[in-house]
């Protein structure tokens, strides 16, 4: 079955101090990876989208890259606006469906 | 671009009643939408996909009877929950994919409903 995993649940950090999320998943023939960002009570906010391993793309303090296996979203020197929970989701092949992850909300502390 | 609205932001209804909820791609045409429901502190759930012009496509375990949708142009979808009872309150979501060009889905802002 197709999975997502997303760790850590919930990540503190203080303002400045850099980290990394990760989005494991199953699934056979990726068809693509997506990063979003969702602030308590809105929609998400897409962020970026990932189609094949070795794969990086950057915006901002966010860098996004991709293996076969995972990806990893890095934030470098948050601000507390950087607070959010941000969820990955997968699509497998021949479907534009996604499966998130249960997501990971992070808090930056000033 | 890829802006996506959603109708109203939030309702609150008696048991009983109906709510519909509209879905907009305000920049773009949206061959495909698809409706997720969010509980507290949870990921999104799909619930269905729906394609311009034809019928819906639901997820394993959600009462398309119960949750009408509709996709009739391709800047609009709707969501209408029938006889809504206090276990249908949650947080809707829409997405639009934009065209056939991306699969990159773009989400509206949600809609709070609570029944009572």
């Amino acid at each position: 079955e197709d999975q997502v995993t997303q760790s850590p649940e919930a990540l503190r950090l203080q303002e400045g101090e850099s980290s990394s999320l990760n989005c494991s998943y199953t699934v056979s023939g990726l068809r693509g990876l997506f990063w979003y960002r969702q602030d308590p009570g809105k929609g998400p906010e897409f962020l970026f989208t990932l189609y094949s391993a070795g794969e990086e793309k950057e915006k901002e303090r966010l860098k996004a890259t991709l293996t076969k296996k995972e990806s990893f979203l890095h934030i470098t020197a948050p601000k507390p606006e950087d607070s959010a929970t941000y969820l990955c989701a997968v699509q497998g092949p021949g479907t534009y469906k996604y499966i998130f992850g249960t997501g990971t909300r992070l808090k930056v502390l000033a | 671009g890829a802006v996506v609205s959603q109708h109203p932001s939030w309702v609150i209804c008696k048991s009983g009643t109906s709510v519909k909820i509209e879905c907009r791609s305000l920049d773009f045409q949206a061959t495909t939408m698809f409706w997720y429901r969010q509980f507290p502190k949870q990921s999104l759930m799909l619930m269905a996909t729906s394609n311009e012009g034809s019928k819906a496509t639901y997820e394993q375990g959600v009462e398309k009877d119960k949750f009408l949708i509709n996709h009739a142009s391709l800047t609009l979808s709707t969501l209408t929950v029938t006889s809504a009872h206090p276990e249908d309150s949650s947080f809707y979501i829409c997405s639009a994919r934009l065209a056939e060009t991306t699969d990159t889905q773009y989400f509206g802002p949600g809609t709070r409903l609570t029944v009572l």
